[in-house]
Formats: C-alpha cells, sequence, structure tokens
C-alpha cells in the first residue's frame, strides 16, 4: 500500500531562517506526492504536487519541494520562514485516495 | 464564493443520537470525499464518491451512511453517535478521481458527542 510518513512532529525555526519540513514515501510505481498545509480550525489547502518532471516543484505561499527518488524523499521548503507559515503541514501520497503524513506543525518565532 | 461548503461548521449532541452533515462544492468537480481527522490531527478518508457513485468506502462502521444526490452534493449521515465519533469531519472535492488531482477541503465540522 501506498504510505507517507513525517518523521518529525513539530518543526521550530526562526523567522527568516530557511524552513524544511520532511517527508518520505513508499510507493509501488509512480509516486504522486502532495504537500497541504492547516491552519487553526480551517480546512487544508493545496500547496504543491509532484507528479512528473523536474524534481523541484514550486507551490504557493514561497513554498518549494524536492522530489528524491534514491531516498524517497519529498522534502518542503522554504528560503525564508515568515510567522504566517506557523500551521500544520501534511505530505499526502495519492492513487484513487489520499493517504496523509501524521502531520507536522511549524512554529515561526519572531 | 466558498468552493467547498459544509453545514453546520459545530455540532454538540448526546450519545445515541444521529446528525446529519452537508457539503456541496461549486467547483463543477466529479468526486466527492469524507475525512475524519482525529485528535491527534490524524486524517483519515471515509467514503468517496465519483459522479454521484461509491467508488471508496474504507472500514468504517454502517452507522455511517453518505449520499450523493446530485456531483455537487455529497451528504453524511451518522446513527447512533457514539463517544469515539466526536472529530472533525472533512469534505473534500476533485475535479475528477484520478491520480494527479489535489484536494480542495471544506472548513470542517467538529463534532462532539457528549
Amino acid at each position: 500500500a501506498q504510505s507517507v510518513a513525517q518523521p518529525e512532529d513539530q518543526v521550530n525555526v526562526a523567522e527568516g531562517n530557511p524552513l524544511t519540513v520532511k517527508c518520505t514515501y513508499s510507493v509501488s510505481g509512480n509516486p504522486y506526492l502532495f504537500w497541504y498545509v492547516q491552519y487553526p480550525n480551517r480546512g487544508l489547502q493545496f500547496l504543491l504536487k509532484y507528479i512528473t518532471g523536474d524534481n523541484l516543484v514550486k507551490g504557493s505561499y514561497g513554498f518549494e519541494a524536492e522530489f528524491n527518488k534514491s531516498q524517497t524523499s519529498f522534502h518542503l521548503k522554504k528560503p525564508s520562514a515568515l510567522v504566517s507559515d506557523s500551521a500544520l503541514y501534511f505530505c499526502a501520497v495519492r492513487d484513487l485516495r489520499s493517504r496523509f503524513g501524521a502531520g507536522t506543525t511549524v512554529t515561526v518565532r519572531a | 464564493d466558498t468552493a467547498v461548503s459544509q453545514t453546520p461548521k459545530y455540532l454538540v449532541t448526546q450519545m445515541g443520537n444521529d446528525k446529519s452533515i452537508k457539503c456541496e462544492q461549486n467547483l463543477g468537480h466529479d468526486t466527492m470525499y469524507w475525512y475524519k481527522q482525529d485528535s491527534k490531527k490524524f486524517l483519515k478518508i471515509m467514503f468517496s464518491y465519483n459522479n454521484k457513485e461509491l467508488i471508496i468506502n474504507e472500514t468504517v462502521p454502517n452507522r455511517f451512511s453518505p449520499k450523493s444526490p446530485d456531483k455537487a452534493h455529497l451528504n453524511l449521515h451518522i446513527n447512533s453517535l457514539e463517544l469515539g465519533d466526536s472529530a472533525v469531519y472533512f469534505c473534500a472535492s476533485s475535479q475528477v478521481a484520478t491520480t494527479t488531482g489535489e484536494l480542495f477541503f471544506g472548513e470542517g465540522s467538529r463534532l462532539t458527542v457528549l
């Protein structure tokens, strides 16, 4: 079965510093990978996805993610974090259903 | 205009009662989903409909019954509510039931069973 793992429950960074949220995947066949963000008491919002092609995918709000086939990873990155990036981030792998990781809470301190 | 809207946003009810949550999407999508988010924020798919036809039915108690009157609406009815049903229920939609489309989520319906 397809699955993703987010090894960190929490990530804390200072504003202006780079932000990385880790995700590893386990799939048979081609992986279709997604990142979503959830702000408190809100629904999930799509950030970006990897389907095929360029390993570096750019998304909303200045986020990008790098697909690494040899390491089976799809880490989310932002060069300079903002306090407003503080939220819960989910990695997901898609077949007919989307299977989500456990989520990583990002806190960006001013 | 809200793309995926759910009502009600909050439900507080007693054990044993029956409740419904409604969902509507105005994106013209063919596929709709119900997800359950538990207290640890873990997300699990419950059901999916493609053009009114049930295509995913995870191992959900049969007290939960989805209904899709048309492809823009997907409702969730829950009978004989239990304490463990307390969660946030999210409706979502995607353009088609393929593997490459992202999901669009509603704001969630927080169910509290007392």
